[in-house]
């Protein structure tokens, strides 16, 4: 167990939907990081959020969108959903800018 | 931009040693860093490499040479549960805790 929470643990929804993705971070970790991981491929980063500030973007579309709240979880908000954007959506956490970092178990979003 | 290469499938069988190499384009970057998956799981952190040579921990090392750009995650004694996915990744040198991570490695162990 990494201490990193998320919820839900399994998502299916229709195109043209909203959801929301919740992750907690360990105790005492600022930096909360969300990737993107679809069949067969790797994690490509998404969004870094340092206590409460956005850091860094990646590659993500303008219908996702994030933020992190004063006690430091952080919401992943996915719009208009299409087929291609279900995937596994992993948040992470670390002391600052780590190298290490904790991952969450993950959502699985299935897009139908 | 930043890119890593790595073999999409190695396959070992119990109790043999496998090396699993990375190759990247950076232009800077504080680290190297392993991270094991295992089908469906969360990544976990297996080592890191701030620095060129090699660092171990138990079972699996990591090596790096930033004059080659390449490094790579031994693995000895290997055990059946050491069948999972293989990352590497690093982090540039932006003020920012984004990891790029390679496709990674699908090691499978074979009694």
């Amino acid at each position: 167990d990494s201490g990193v929470t998320q919820t839900p643990k399994h998502l299916i929804t229709a195109t043209g939907q909203r959801v929301t993705l919740r992750c907690s971070p360990r105790s005492g970790d600022l930096s909360v990081y969300w990737y993107q991981q679809s069949l067969d491929q790797g994690l490509q980063f998404l969004i870094h959020y340092y206590n409460g500030e956005e850091r860094a973007k990646g590659n993500i579309l303008e219908r996702f969108s994030a933020q992190q709240f004063p006690d430091l979880h952080s919401e992943l908000n996915l719009s208009s959903l299409e087929l291609g954007d279900s995937a596994l959506y992993f948040c992470a956490s670390s002391v600052a800018g780590a190298d290490e970092q904790f991952f969450g178990p993950g959502t699985r979003l299935t897009v139908l | 931009g930043q890119s890593l290469e790595q073999p999409s499938e190695v396959t070992a069988v119990e109790g043999a040693i496998v090396q699993i190499n990375c190759t990247y384009q950076t232009s800077g970057f504080y680290g190297l860093s392993w991270y094991q998956q295992h089908d469906g799981g969360a990544p976990t952190f297996l080592s890191y490499n701030a620095l060129d040579g090699l660092e171990e921990t138990g079972r699996f090392s990591s090596f790096l040479s930033r004059s080659d750009s390449y490094g790579y995650l031994l693995l000895q004694e290997l055990q059946m549960k050491d069948s999972a996915s293989y990352f590497c990744a690093v982090r540039g040198t932006s003020n920012t805790g984004k990891l790029i991570f390679g496709q990674g490695t699908t090691l499978q162990v074979k009694p």
